[in-house]
């Protein structure tokens, strides 16, 4: 079974329409994340969920929302898409906040026209 | 920022030398961990070094850290082709912040 799964892996849409990426973990953890992987691979972080806790990464634009219904799920809803949206963006979960490993899925490659 | 920044950017080695890469961070560090990601895929984490350890192995792996100098070292010993990734090493502030990684190439 795998760990962290995202869907879909590959997203391609019209700039201005609004996209979800759907994110489960069946490792039993607490903590939930989403980074933004660009084509340089600079992995950035947008947010991070534990225990009903977000934290925001200042710079990430309001059209980005997460949204978690329970805690093996955190999805990642994005309105108004724009051109620089495009890059990957990984889902990963870890144990707690801290010096715990984090676990990714697999990416979600998402392209805006 | 805690962002770590590895070097090189990118590394190209024969089978079976070692490989060494490279990272440095700005501010104090609870603990560094290295991962490595291959092409098309997620990250998967390598190695987990806490900031009152010096040295760590895992297999083929040799991670130090060196915490008056903010940095840290991944040696890759006896590569493979199958090594042929990009390794990131990542520290811990209000989240985990990666650098920009080291793409290695290891020809057979």
């Amino acid at each position: 079974d795998t760990a962290v799964s995202q869907t879909p892996k590959y997203l391609v849409t019209q700039m201005g329409n609004d996209k979800s990426i759907k994110c489960e973990q069946n490792l039993g953890h607490d903590t939930m994340y989403w980074y933004k992987q660009d084509s340089k691979k600079f992995l950035k972080i947008m947010f991070s969920y534990n225990n009903k806790e977000l934290i925001i990464n200042e710079t990430v634009p309001n059209r980005f929302s997460p949204k978690s219904p329970d805690k093996a799920h955190l999805n990642l809803h994005i309105n108004s898409l724009e051109l620089g949206d495009s890059a990957v963006y990984f889902c990963a979960s870890s144990q707690g906040r801290g010096a715990w490993e984090l676990f990714f899925g697999e990416g979600s490659r998402l392209t805006v026209l | 920022s805690q962002q770590g920044e590895e070097d090189p950017q990118a590394l190209s080695i024969q089978e079976g030398e070692n490989a060494t890469m490279n990272c440095s961070y700005k501010t104090s560090i609870n603990n560094l961990q290295w991962y490595r990601q291959n092409s098309g895929r997620g990250l998967v984490h390598l190695i987990l070094i806490r900031s009152n350890e010096r040295e760590k192995h895992s297999g083929r792996l040799r991670v130090t850290l060196d915490t008056s100098k903010k940095s840290s070292s991944l040696l890759i010993t006896a590569s493979r082709a199958a090594d042929t990734a990009s390794y990131f090493c990542a520290v811990w502030g209000q989240n985990f912040v990666f650098g920009p990684g080291t793409r290695l190439s290891v020809l057979p």
